[in-house]
């Protein structure tokens, strides 16, 4: 089955750096990479997400690279501000046995200090 | 906007104890989930479903077992309470994409 490793476990930046959170998958066939920002307290929520068919995709302060020769994907926040703070996850996801589901890497740490 | 409610927020049982979580979803998606959440481990599946009555075995199920009897709920049974079971859990539902998730109950067995 699929297993994704996500690098680093805790990030600390000071206000306004760019961080870069790093994801790796093992199943070729998996086609839909979302990351979800966790604030301390609450639910996952999606942030962005990336398909197979796109190398790069662009939300503001925030951008995600795919390169599937390498099976790896990245997550870019520049201009980092303190509310950027949260546990970001990784996840991959494919058609494994027919049925979707979401697998997720153990989550990056991100303090962003003022 | 989707609503994924989860039973309890906090639960406390005690070792052997028979342990329901309910979650129940207001979207009509096919799709529910239910993960647990640990330090350092990120979120790990334990079970799912993608019709009612359907049930598919997660990276870890050992322990667990579920219910889909109704296409809005599923519950994520623990057959018989161990310490390690101690976590946050959280339910999921999606279609297709973007999952959305309950607020999560954290239980503790003691």
């Amino acid at each position: 089955g699929e297993n994704v490793e996500q690098h680093p476990s805790t990030l600390s930046v000071q206000e306004g750096d760019s961080a870069v959170i790093k994801c790796t998958y093992s199943d070729s066939a998996s086609n839909y990479f979302p990351w979800y920002k966790q604030e301390l307290g609450k639910r996952p929520q999606l942030i962005i997400d990336i398909r197979s068919n796109v190398g790069e995709k662009k939300d503001q302060r925030i951008a995600v690279t795919l390169n599937k020769t390498a099976k790896h994907f990245s997550l870019h926040i520049t201009e980092t501000q303190p509310e950027d703070s949260a546990v970001y996850f990784c996840a991959a996801r494919g058609p494994s046995g027919g049925y979707n589901k979401l697998i997720f890497g153990a989550g990056t740490r991100l303090a962003v200090h003022p | 906007d989707v609503k994924v409610t989860q039973s309890s927020r906090y639960l406390v049982k005690r070792t052997g104890e028979k342990v329901f979580l309910e979650c129940v979803q207001d979207m009509d998606h096919e799709n529910m989930f239910w993960y647990r959440q640990d330090p350092g481990l990120g979120l790990r599946l334990i079970y799912f479903s993608y019709d009612v009555k359907m049930k598919e075995k997660g990276d870890i199920p050992e322990g667990y077992s579920v219910s889909r009897e109704k296409k809005e709920r599923f519950s994520l049974i623990l057959e018989s309470a161990s310490t390690n079971q101690t976590s946050m859990y959280l339910c999921a539902t999606g279609l297709n994409t973007e999952a959305f998730f309950g607020q999560g109950t954290r239980l503790t067995v003691v």
